[in-house]
């Protein structure tokens, strides 16, 4: 079955700090790769997706994620943190022609300390 | 603004019970998916509802069913509750023909909060 695991659970970094995120997935085959956000209280927001070309792609709010086939990974990075990026981050996939599923990864917490 | 209602916000149930969520999609939206976001974990998808038919249905047991309506809303129901379904349900709508595999456009909702004791 088709899995999406994301590398730390819990991240606590300062304001201007650099962020990368890890996520791997597993899955041979052709697929399209999400990262959302959701802030405190609110409901899931996209930040980018990757549907194909460059693998380098950029989201909302500075955000951008790089995709490496090779090792199954789209991990997000942002060059310098706000503490308004304080949120849960989940890393989801989606398996071309399957319907639309998302599979989720269990989801990273940031907190920015101002 | 998400443009997905849920319906209600919190709910609180005890064991055995039976409990019905509600959910109306973004304007122009026609399809809507359910998921359950237990505490600490993402969210897992239960099933998808287009043309008022069940399209695609995650692991999830025969205790979840749902219900798409003409106008696209639709509602989650769970019987006989187990404690272990608490959990924050979330609905997403999107467009067939255009959210269908990629997902480009889903909206989420802010979820229903249930919680059984």
């Amino acid at each position: 079955a088709q899995s999406v695991s994301q590398h730390n659970h819990h991240v606590i970094l300062s304001e201007a700090a650099s962020l990368e995120l890890g996520c791997n997935y597993s899955y041979g085959g052709t697929v399209n790769l999400f990262w959302y956000v959701q802030y405190p209280g609110q409901h899931l927001q996209l930040l980018l997706k990757y549907f194909s070309g460059d693998p380098l792609v950029k989201g909302i709010k500075g955000f951008e994620a790089e995709f490496i086939k090779s090792k199954f990974s789209f991990n997000l990075r942002k060059p310098s943190v706000q503490w308004s990026d304080t949120a849960e981050y989940f890393c989801a996939v989606t398996v071309y022609n399957q319907g639309g599923k998302l599979i989720f990864g269990q989801g990273t917490e940031l907190s920015v300390k101002p | 603004d998400a443009g997905v209602t849920q319906s209600p916000t919190h709910l609180i149930k005890t064991r055995g019970q039976q409990v019905t969520l509600r959910c109306s999609p973004k304007s122009g939206h026609d399809t809507v998916s359910w998921y359950q976001q237990a505490l600490g974990q993402g969210p897992q998808f239960i099933f998808q509802y287009y043309e008022e038919e069940e399209r695609q249905r995650g692991n999830f047991p025969d205790r979840f069913s749902g219900h798409q309506f003409p106008n696209y809303s639709s509602e989650l129901n769970v019987n006989a509750l187990l404690l272990g379904d608490s959990a924050l349900y979330l609905c997403a709508s999107s467009l067939s023909g255009q959210g269908q595999t990629t997902n480009e456009k889903l909206f989420f909702g802010s979820g229903t909060q249930l919680s059984v004791l």
